[in-house]
């Protein structure tokens, strides 16, 4: 079955550095998304994009976040100035689209972010 | 506020035995349902979903779901569970006019041989 890679597997970063987050969706996917876990608490929907632009997004999404599709096939969820409580384990995810029958998302295996 | 609740942190079921992890929700309007699977180390797995239709589903490796639309349930089932049933299980609800899922806290499925 396709899968949706990303990379890197773990990121350690100090507070206040930017950390750019990638993906690489299955190949024939319109629908992206961002979603993030912290530790021992749900997976929370962090930003969806289609046809090159955000569809939507939620409160956590905020000016330090962006998302970049640069090059038709990589994902990309950037932070520009990390903070201590944007350590948790970030999923991208990927869905055909098109009609009920492809509502299923594909997740990836996610990075785990540290911020020290 | 949309919600879904996973009323047990944890679920233990005999190898076998018929097990049942519990999901209840919360939103307006006609929710789309699904249930994922987060193995070690993993990413999330699609198991079913519930867009319309009849109200069992049947999905990957032997899950089915109800959807109880009086009680607002979606109650994730399998007759025989097996130790490789062991992992985490989110319940999630999509509207019809979002692009996200909301999720449940999960579910720690630990089967025992």
């Amino acid at each position: 079955e396709p899968e949706v890679t990303q990379t890197p597997s773990h990121q350690v970063t100090q507070m206040g550095q930017e950390v750019i987050l990638r993906c690489v969706p299955i190949s024939n996917h319109l629908y992206f998304y961002w979603y993030r876990q912290i530790l021992g608490q749900k997976v929370e929907f962090l930003v969806s994009f289609y046809n090159n632009e955000i569809s939507e997004k939620s409160e956590i999404f905020d000016d330090q976040f962006s998302v970049e599709r640069p090059d038709g096939s990589n994902f990309t969820l950037k932070i520009r100035s990390t903070k201590l409580e944007d350590s948790a384990m970030y999923f991208c995810a990927s869905r055909r689209g098109g009609g009920r029958t492809n509502e299923k998302l594909f997740f990836g295996s996610g990075t785990q972010l540290s911020v020290l | 506020a949309q919600s879904v609740a996973q009323p047990e942190d944890q679920v233990n079921v005999a190898e076998g035995n018929p097990l049942t992890v519990k999901c209840t929700y919360s939103v307006s309007g006609n929710p789309y349902l699904f249930w994922y699977v987060q193995y070690p180390n993993r990413g999330l797995q699609f198991l079913l979903k519930y867009i319309t239709g009849d109200n069992l589903v049947k999905g990957s490796y032997g899950f089915e779901a109800e959807f109880n639309k009086s009680q607002t349930s979606f109650h994730l089932k399998k007759p025989s569970a097996l130790v490789s049933d062991s992992a985490l299980y989110f319940c999630a609800v999509r509207l019809p006019n979002t692009d996200k899922l909301i999720f449940g806290t999960g579910t720690r499925l630990q089967v025992f041989p």
